[in-house]
Order: C-alpha cells, then structure tokens, then sequence
C-alpha cells in the first residue's frame, strides 16, 4: 500500500490565486480530513469526511473547499489564496473513529 | 478554551537513555489521546494510543501512562536512539463525535538524541 499520498510536495501562489492540494488513500479508509501546520501551533482541522458524499467543516474551514466524491481521495480546494494561507497541509485518513489517523507528507504551500 | 500543551519544547538525551515527554490536557471530558511523531519534512507519524478507560499502555519500546486525575500525559520511550530524534506531539479526542474523531493537538516537543 502507497498509504496516503499527498500532490504537489510545494507550490507557491500569487494572492488571489485558486487551486486544488490532492489527496489519495490506497487503504480503503472511510474517514479523512485535512489540516494545516503553521510554526508554533498543533496541527488544526480545516475540513473532514466521514465517508464519500459527506464532508463537514473542522476548526479553520474558511477559504477552504472540500468534496469526497470517491472513498479513495480527498481533494482540498483553496478558492482565492490568501498569504494567511501559507501553512504546510496534511491530509489524514483513518479507519474509523477512535482509531489513529495515518498522515500523508504534507504539501508546504506558500501565498505571495 | 480546551488545549493541549507540552511542558518541554526541546528535550536532549544521550543514546541509551530513556526518554520522557509530557503533555498536559485542559478538557477532562477526552477519552482518546494519541502521540504522534513526526520527522522533518514529513507527516506525523502514529506511535501509540489510549483510551480513558486505562492509565498505561505498552508498545516498542514506548509506555504511555496517562493520569486523568491531573489531565496528564506521557510517552517514555527506552533506550532512545539517534533515529527517534523527531518532534512528537499529543492529541487528545475532545469528545466531540459526531461519527469523526476529533483531535486537538499540541505543539510538539522536540527530541534531540545525542551519539
């Protein structure tokens, strides 16, 4: 298994700009979610799926969208990039709830 | 607010030594807490887990005691090595399950282990 894998490693964006992180789990897991990590701060939930169709938000959803068309991936859309977006990202998937979330490498994103 | 803090951001051992790390929570109503470690340049990695319902768990080479009367967490890890050099975070399920595992984190402790 590939466990959870993360696209691109790096980007940088002008403000303003739009794009999509990828995120994709080769382990059949049906819970995901995604976080930011920013220097001095615990990882913080952006956005969550409890399954495919079902998203919600987490603690910092703002500017952030979210879909969960198939159980494999988990994209994580940025509408209009901000610098206050410059963070590292992390996509997480678990088996179910109470059980630990596997991480991905993270995608070190910087907004000019 | 609820929190999840550490008491030591940088800890520095010798290899060969046990190592320990703390981690206190403010939310006395979390029933799952989790130590991560993570490696520069990478995603946080699952070490080990517990429930509230125990106050130790045992891995390889690493203990997690957790003590609900003070809302405090540790990892020990033995016979530490250069590999274990890492910052390693606490998380703790706030309870708040609506069919997701919510989880507040700290902000990471880092271990530096000395040859």
């Amino acid at each position: 298994n590939a466990g959870v894998t993360q696209t691109p490693k790096f980007q940088v964006l002008k403000t303003g700009q739009s794009m999509t992180l990828q995120c994709a789990q080769d382990m059949n897991h049906e819970y995901m979610s995604w976080y930011r990590q920013d220097p001095g701060m615990g990882l913080r939930l952006i956005h969550y799926s409890v399954g495919a169709g079902i998203t919600d938000q987490g603690e910092v959803p703002n500017g952030y969208n979210v879909s969960r068309s198939t159980t494999e991936d988990f994209p994580l859309r940025l509408l209009s990039a901000a610098p206050s977006q410059t963070s590292v990202y992390f996509c997480a998937s678990s088996l179910a709830p109470g059980v630990g979330q596997y991480f991905g490498p993270g995608t070190r994103l910087t907004v000019t | 607010g609820e929190s999840v803090g550490l008491h030591l951001p940088t800890l520095s051992v010798q290899e060969g030594d046990n190592s320990i790390i703390n981690c206190a929570y403010s939310n006395s109503a979390s029933d799952y807490f989790i130590w991560y470690k993570q490696e520069s340049g990478k995603g946080p990695q699952f070490i080990i887990d517990i429930r509230s319902n125990m106050d130790k768990r045992q891995g390889q080479r690493v203990t997690v005691l957790l003590n609900k009367t003070v809302k405090h967490l540790s990892l020990q890890i033995a016979a530490t090595q250069p590999g274990d050099s890492a910052v390693y975070f606490c998380a703790e399920n706030t309870g708040e399950n609506t069919g997701f595992q919510k989880l507040v984190f700290g902000t990471g402790t880092r271990l530096l282990v000395s040859p």
